[in-house]
């Protein structure tokens, strides 16, 4: 069975620090892996990653896929409370297009 | 409009009842998909639409879900006789094609009592 896990679940971090979400996946027919942001309302698209290897970076928020051990990860340096959100990763299936999400990781990001 | 539009925000029915939610796709996407998302859940795939052709149904958990998109842009999600497990938030999304990433809409929160 398809399936995205992500970790960790939540994590609490103080203003300035780094983080490193994670995402590992088995899916059948991977076409692109995906990062969101959720707050409290739309998940709003981060990066799409299709290529081993290759860092994608927007400001302080980066991303990596490796294809070969199945996972990426999402860093965001220099935190700040208006990073606080949760985190999903999604990976999509070329077969059909559609997404299979993880559970999403819960950043809270204090003052 | 700029991004990808559902109405109602939220919605409140009596068990039993049916319910109609609408999503209006970022101008030019082709493809369109509808997901649920349970609290403290990932958004789960419901179903997929390329212009007006539904060509995944296979995350609808019963047939008393159903959706359309006759022309190809506005899509409704149609659930018949709702039950509690219903309640959710519904996702919809949208993308140029196959391979570009989708866009979500705020979504809406259905509460079944």
């Amino acid at each position: 069975e398809d399936k995205v896990v992500q970790s960790p679940l939540s994590l609490v971090v103080h203003e300035g620090d780094t983080v490193t979400l994670n995402c590992s996946y088995e899916v059948t027919n991977f076409r692109s892996l995906l990062w969101y942001k959720q707050e409290k309302k739309a998940p709003t698209f981060l990066f799409m990653l299709t290529s081993s290897g290759i860092e994608k970076k927007s400001g302080r928020l980066s991303s990596i896929l490796d294809k070969k051990e199945l996972f990426s990860i999402l860093n965001i340096t220099a935190t700040q409370t208006g990073d606080s959100a949760i985190y999903l990763c999604a990976v999509e299936r070329g077969s059909q297009g559609n997404l299979i999400f993880g559970k999403g990781t819960k950043l809270s990001v204090k003052p | 409009g700029a991004g990808v539009s559902q109405s109602p925000r939220y919605k409140v029915a009596k068990r039993g009842q049916d319910v109609a939610l609408r999503c209006d796709p970022i101008s030019g996407h082709v493809s369109l998909f509808w997901y649920q998302q349970a609290l403290g859940q990932g958004p789960e795939f419901l179903t997929y639409f390329q212009n007006e052709a539904q060509l995944d149904k296979s995350g609808l958990p019963s047939d008393r879900f159903f959706a359309e998109r006759p022309e190809g842009s506005v899509s409704t999600l149609k659930i018949q006789r709702t039950q509690q497990e219903d309640s959710a938030v519904y996702l919809c999304a949208s993308s140029l094609g196959w391979g570009q990433p989708q866009h979500f809409g705020d979504g809406t929160r259905l509460s079944i009592l």
